[in-house]
């Protein structure tokens, strides 16, 4: 089954710990972006990644962190400094050079306790 | 600053009637401009984007330099088309793939 999948669906956490959201893709795309949505502010862009090893903050990066050691992968963190972490969270893929289509993962909604 | 803007969180009409869902930019090069939507419990999923010039599902969206909109039309709503619509913008210039999205409309079809 192609396409983009996020893990876990629900995530609850406790202030002060770090949490990482899993983001995988098998449609071989070199692109992979990390959105955050809230009601009536639409999607803001975390982090985005053209490929591999490499990766550029997007509008709101503070108190976040990413990595991309695979093309397959780009795993979101939701550190203690990010000061209003509960949201629900988008992964997205594409081909690389150009606007192209995105891709949407189903989506991880990370609640703070 | 690039920018989107769609002006209504939510639009509700009748079975039958027609929609248009606006969208106006701010963007200082040459944009690419997107319609993405969001069914009830399903993916964001792309619905149609300037370039191509389609119809999809009976939407049309034209862009307007002059008027800086990207307004998403169609002539006679169904239920089916209820849903969250996204207008996008691409930004940075046109080797990265960065998305500016509105904020969202929310359409609601009544029967």
């Amino acid at each position: 089954d192609g396409g983009i999948t996020q893990s876990p669906k629900y995530l609850f956490r406790k202030e002060g710990q770090n949490v990482t959201l899993s983001c995988e893709q098998n449609l071989n795309h070199d692109a992979m972006y990390w959105y955050r949505q809230d009601p009536g502010q639409g999607l803001r862009l975390i982090y985005y990644s053209q490929i591999v090893n490499d990766f550029q903050k997007g509008d709101i990066a503070e108190g976040y962190s990413v990595s991309r050691e695979k093309k397959e992968s780009f795993p979101l963190t939701v550190t203690s400094a990010q000061k209003n972490p509960t949201a629900f969270y988008l992964c997205a893929s594409s081909t690389a050079g150009g606007p192209n289509e995105q891709f949407f993962g189903p989506g991880t909604r990370l609640t703070v306790l | 600053a690039q920018r989107v803007t769609q002006p209504e969180k939510l639009l509700s009409v009748f079975k039958g009637a027609p929609v248009e869902l606006k969208c106006n930019y701010s963007y200082s090069g040459s944009p690419e401009l997107f319609w993405y939507v969001q069914y009830s419990r399903q993916r964001l999923q792309l619905l149609l984007r300037h370039i191509s010039r389609e119809s999809i599902k009976g939407f049309t969206a034209d862009l307007n330099k002059g008027e800086t909109s990207f307004h998403l039309k169609k002539p006679f709503a169904q239920e089916e088309d209820s849903a969250m619509y996204y207008c996008a913008l691409s930004g940075a210039g046109g080797a990265t793939n960065k998305l500016i999205f509105g904020t969202g409309t929310l359409l609601a079809v009544q029967p």
